[in-house]
């Protein structure tokens, strides 16, 4: 079975600062698809970014960005010129692309990130 | 992107009751729609895929009986919380698949309080 492990609970960032949350996964699966996704206070499911995994190229959205590793199997968000609208539980996600009922997802347990003024 | 919308945003119950949540898709035809639980400072756990038009695919230790899932349409999938009690209290999120880089739309969720 697929695992998803975000080993910082927590992470704080001053503001215009950058700041990395770790994810790392397990699959035997070489295709694949990896999502971060943000969940802010009001609880609705923001879609940061995703990566697809036969892609090497990093994926890249405005001030957030990847670094994929596929063979260590590693997954960090990279957060550039933090804003106070970053304030949010941040969730890693996986899904093997087998399309239909497949396209369910694994998330991590997430790291709550604060940005300090 | 896709629109997807829950009601009602919060309910409160009593215990023994059943409550429904339903979940829309606004602009999406969904064949596969997904129900989660959330609760405090946790993570989300996937209950159920919801297919349109067969039933529902339930995770390893979700009880089916008690978590009823009707997909009738490619729009509207619902949740019905059968005889709730207060453990039965917590964050239901669906999310839709979009057809597009195996993406899912969320929900806003709805917030069960079972007294």
């Amino acid at each position: 079975a697929q695992t998803v492990t975000q080993s910082q609970p927590e992470m704080s960032v001053q503001e215009a600062e950058t700041v990395t949350l770790s994810c790392t996964y397990d699959t035997s699966e070489s295709d694949y698809y990896l999502f971060w996704y943000k969940q802010p206070p009001s609880r609705q499911m923001i879609l940061v970014i995703r990566q697809e995994a036969y892609k090497q190229q990093n994926a890249t959205e405005n001030r957030f960005s990847v670094n994929f590793q596929k063979a260590a199997k590693s997954f960090s968000l990279k957060i550039s010129d933090s804003q106070l609208g970053d304030a949010a539980m941040y969730f890693c996600a996986y899904t093997p692309p087998s399309g239909g009922s497949n396209y369910k997802l694994t998330f991590g347990k997430g790291t709550l990130l604060t940005v300090n003024p | 992107g896709a629109v997807v919308s829950q009601h009602p945003s919060w309910v409160i119950c009593k215990s023994g009751t059943s409550v429904k949540i339903e979940c829309r898709s606004l602009d999406f035809q969904a064949t596969t729609m997904f129900w989660y639980r959330q609760f405090p400072k946790q993570s989300l756990m996937l209950m159920a895929t919801s297919n349109e038009g067969s039933k529902a695919t339930y995770e390893q230790g979700v009880e089916k009986d008690k978590f009823l899932i009707n997909h009738a349409s490619l729009t509207l999938s619902t949740l019905t919380v059968t005889s709730a009690h207060p453990e039965d209290s917590s964050f239901y999120i669906c999310s839709t698949e979009t057809g597009v880089s195996y993406e899912q739309y969320f929900g806003p969720g709805t917030r069960l309080t079972v007294t």
